[in-house]
């Protein structure tokens, strides 16, 4: 069975700063594709990066960005410069099988201080 | 709208009781899937549809809840006898579920579910 794991439940930046938030993540499958997804506090969920697994490349979003270690099964998102609009819930995922099923972390509360 | 639409977007209801909740996914979307967050479990899958079919309800936790989806479109997700530990916010998702790498799923605000 796929896991995804998020090991910091709460962190915070000061606004133009960077942050890094973790996630790990087990599956047995070939091919796969690693997702980060933003949940302000009107519960929407938004897509913020994917990443496919076959490709080496770490993807990039404007301010966000990826660090993916395959072989450490890691897969970090960095936000550059960040805003106060930044502050969210964010939720790392992978995509399991062919159903298209996302299976969840446990999500990293950011706070964006001014 | 074009987005996916969940109603109601907040329901308190009683311990016991039946309660339904709907989701209205973008329009031409053949793949749909309920999701749940809740504060002990994080964020869970639910159930996934094809169309009007459910090739995978593995995440549904008990007998006591079910989903249909009629004409390829809404979706309801219905709980019966509702317990606490059914409380939480009920997301639902869909997608073109074309025969592509991966299909990006595009999620409605959901609905919170407080059992009294």
């Amino acid at each position: 069975a796929q896991t995804v794991t998020q090991s910091q439940p709460e962190m915070s930046v000061q606004e133009a700063e960077t942050v890094t938030l973790s996630c790990t993540y087990d599956t047995s499958e070939s091919n796969y594709y690693l997702f980060w997804y933003k949940q302000p506090p009107s519960r929407q969920m938004i897509l913020v990066i994917r990443q496919e697994a076959y490709k080496q490349q770490n993807a990039t979003e404007n301010r966000f960005s990826v660090n993916f270690q395959k072989a450490a099964k890691s897969f970090s998102l960095k936000i550059s410069d960040s805003q106060l609009g930044d502050t969210a819930m964010y939720f790392c995922a992978s995509l399991s099988g062919n159903t298209g099923k996302l299976i969840f972390g446990q999500g990293t509360t950011l706070q964006v201080k001014p | 709208g074009a987005g996916v639409s969940q109603s109601p977007s907040n329901k308190v209801t009683e311990k016991g009781k039946d309660v339904e909740l709907r989701c209205d996914p973008i329009s031409g979307h053949t793949a749909l899937y309920w999701y749940r967050q809740s504060l002990g479990q994080g964020l869970e899958f639910l159930i996934y549809f094809q169309g009007n079919s459910a090739p995978d309800k593995s995440g549904l936790p008990s007998d006591r809840f079910s989903a249909e989806r009629t004409g390829g479109s809404v979706s309801t997700l219905t709980i019966q006898r509702t317990q606490q530990e059914d409380s939480a916010v009920y997301l639902c998702a869909s997608s073109s579920g074309l025969a592509v790498p991966y299909n990006e799923q595009f999620f409605g605000p959901g609905t919170r579910l407080t059992v009294l």
